[in-house]
């Protein structure tokens, strides 16, 4: 198993630019996030997603976009790119148990390595 | 809104000794977890706790949970300098909220 992997791993825009951050898991997990960590802030999180074809915001969405099409991807799309987004991102995945309505995780969360991202 | 607590945000200590960290949040919740991040490197996951009471050790480190008091501690028992680090707690929601927030984490250095 690969695990979680996310592409790039350094990106630099200049204000405007948009992008897209690349995550991918081989474990079969259906819940993944992505996270963005800022000095001294800890780690906040940005969209989350409990399968393909569902996703919600989390702490901070304001900016990103998401889709999750397939068990395995979870893309992070910065749509117009400004400086209050250079960040550390995470993409993290965990397996999800279903209780009734109400998924329940039964396992830590697994992070990928990050991406670098400053914006100009 | 949850708030996750930690302190002390910065701990430099000598080789062999003893300490400890705390979590504190502030509303209901039965899932803990600790993670480890080394400079420039992702989180690893080092503990689960996932009920009242429950306490996890690995080598040098115990994590503990009290729900009741919204509390979480983890002890680091003869510090080694392999232990220099930036530790986060993060708590889970209660209700399947399915978001976890994290405390702003400890930065531990060991010296030998």
């Amino acid at each position: 198993n690969a695990g979680v992997t996310q592409t790039p791993k350094f990106q630099v825009l200049k204000t405007g630019q948009s992008m897209t951050l690349q995550c991918a898991q081989d474990m079969n997990h259906e819940y993944m996030s992505w996270y963005r960590q800022d000095p001294g802030m800890g780690l906040r999180l940005i969209h989350y997603s409990v399968g393909a074809g569902i996703t919600d915001q989390g702490e901070v969405p304001n900016g990103y976009n998401v889709s999750r099409s397939t068990t395995e991807d979870f893309p992070l799309r910065l749509l117009s790119a400004a400086p209050s987004q250079t960040s550390v991102y995470f993409c993290a995945s965990r397996e999800d148990r279903l209780a009734g309505d109400l998924p329940l995780p039964t396992d830590t969360q697994y992070f990928g390595p990050g991406t670098r991202l400053t914006v100009l | 809104e949850l708030k996750v607590e930690q302190n002390p945000l910065f701990l430099s200590m000598q080789e062999g000794k003893n300490y400890t960290i705390y979590c504190n949040y502030s509303t209901t919740s039965d899932r803990l977890y600790w993670y480890r991040q080394d400079p420039g490197k992702s989180l690893e996951s080092l503990f689960v706790l996932l009920s009242n009471g429950a306490v996890k050790q690995e080598g040098r480190l115990m994590a503990s949970l009290d729900t009741k008091a919204r509390l979480s501690t983890l002890h680091i028992t003869a510090a080694v300098h392999d232990l220099s680090a930036t530790y986060f707690c993060a708590v889970d929601l209660r209700g399947g909220s399915e978001k976890l927030v994290f405390g702003k984490g400890t930065k531990l250095t060991v010296n030998p």
